[in-house]
């Protein structure tokens, strides 16, 4: 089956520190790959995404490249700021009748100003 | 655009009592997605629709979870009765299933707390 296996938080870091959360995953065919941020009290937003293998998805600063042969797509921001304060979701889809989602745990993110 | 709509941002009610949950999907997006989010288990898919049309309900719990579809612009999932343990953050999302594009937009979520 598809799985995504996330680093665990709580992730505390002082502004302008630099971020990795990493995420692994397993898949039955070719997943695409995602990152979706949640702000407190609100629904889940795409953060970023990437389709094949060595594409790097971008946005807000924040990158993640897709690796197949390591089966890991791990986040990175090299300056977080306060309102980066968020819970991070690694999830993958693969091609089928609706590309459902499947979601890793989540990984909480603290800045401290 | 509005977003997927949610209704109602929080719910309390007794254990044993109906409830009734919804969603207005994007306009023009064929695919609605029911999730549940807890600290425990983390965000589960519960059904998902496609066309209005319901594809796959394995991820919901019990009988006492029912949801529709009946139109384009529509959905409800009730839980008839109500446990404890169905306290939760359930989100709606929808997305224009193709074969190019597939992002979910969520909405802000129903926050239910069963007593």
């Amino acid at each position: 089956g598809n799985s995504v296996t996330q680093m665990e938080g709580p992730v505390t870091l002082s502004e302008e520190a630099f971020l990795t959360i990493n995420c692994t995953y397993t898949a039955t065919g070719y997943p695409s790959l995602f990152w979706y941020v949640q702000y407190p009290g609100e629904g889940l937003q795409l953060l970023l995404k990437a389709t094949k293998a060595d594409d790097k998805g971008s946005n807000k600063g924040f990158e993640a490249t897709y690796r197949k042969e390591t089966t890991s797509f791990h986040l990175e921001k090299g300056s977080v700021q306060v309102s980066d304060s968020a819970v991070y979701f690694c999830a993958l889809s693969v091609a089928g009748s609706a590309r459902q989602l499947t979601f890793g745990s989540g990984t909480q993110l603290t800045v401290l100003p | 655009d509005a977003g997927v709509i949610q209704s109602p941002r929080h719910e309390v009610t007794e254990m044993g009592q109906e409830v009734t949950l919804r969603c207005k999907p994007i306009s023009g997006h064929n695919s609605l997605f029911w999730y549940r989010q807890t600290m425990m288990r983390g965000l589960e898919l519960l059904i998902y629709f496609n066309n209005n049309v319901p594809i796959d309900d394995s991820g919901m719990p019990e009988d006492r979870f029912s949801a529709k579809m009946p139109n384009a612009s529509f959905s409800t999932l009730k839980i008839q009765p109500s446990e404890p343990r169905d306290s939760a953050v359930y989100f709606c999302a929808s997305s224009l299933w193709d074969l190019r594009d597939y992002e979910q937009y969520f909405g802000p979520g129903t926050r239910l707390t069963v007593t």
